[in-house]
């Protein structure tokens, strides 16, 4: 089974803030994304990223920044924080090829607490 | 505009009712996905199918069945004789091969099965 593994389950950080979230898969997955999840909004992603050192802007991706300088690993970069990015924050990876008919595979989740 | 609708937030059953999840998704590809999720308390957000546009076979697994009618643009989930461990929150999904690797979430519907 495809582990997708988020560094932190909760984390609470102040305002200001640089704040890392880390994500790693072991399924040597192409794509890789960063979701937001917000009560009555959904899911809605952030970044993506379909090949190391690419990176590619989703719904909502301001203050918000993506690394990926290897193929298992993907981290999301608040470069400032601020307390409307308190949120549910979801890693997802899927397989190559047509990216739009995988599925993704999420990790557990981290709860970004800013005060 | 909304491309995946979920018109029911919240929903009660008892268990062992029968329950179904509406879902309604917007699309001029002719291509495309359409995929349900499943998260339950703990965060995760589990893969539970995938069906094409081509294939509008209605699908059963268990206790889950799945509806998909292009008439009416709906993928709807119908789980036979709940169960507490049902008790989730559940997203439908859509990706069509134009916008390759973007996944339009609805907003999800709650589900708590009451024993």
């Amino acid at each position: 089974d495809v582990k997708v593994t988020q560094s932190s389950r909760y984390l609470v950080k102040r305002t200001g803030e640089k704040v890392f979230l880390e994500c790693v898969q072991d399924m040597d997955h192409e794509n890789m994304f960063w979701y937001r999840q917000d009560p009555g909004l959904g899911l809605r992603l952030i970044y993506f990223s379909y090949d190391v050192k690419m990176k590619e802007k989703g719904d909502i991706p301001e203050g918000y920044s993506v690394s990926r300088e290897k193929k298992e690993r993907f981290s999301l970069i608040l470069e400032s924080a601020s307390t409307n990015q308190t949120s549910m924050y979801l890693c997802a990876s899927s397989s190559s090829g047509k990216g739009y008919n995988s599925p993704l595979h999420f990790g557990n989740g981290t709860r970004l607490t800013v005060t | 505009a909304q491309k995946v609708t979920q018109a029911q937030t919240e929903i009660s059953v008892v268990e062992k009712e029968d329950v179904t999840l509406d879902c309604v998704y917007e699309t001029r590809d002719t291509t495309y996905y359409l995929f349900w999720y499943k998260q339950p308390p703990s965060g995760e957000l589990v893969f539970l199918i995938r069906r094409n546009s081509f294939d509008e076979q209605n699908e059963i697994s268990g206790r889950y069945s799945w509806n998909f009618q292009k008439s009416t643009s709906s993928f709807n989930f119908t789980i036979t004789a709940s169960q507490v461990v049902d008790s989730a929150v559940y997203f439908c999904a859509l990706s069509e091969m134009n916008t390759g690797n973007q996944f339009y979430f609805g907003t999800g519907t709650s589900l708590t099965v009451i024993p």
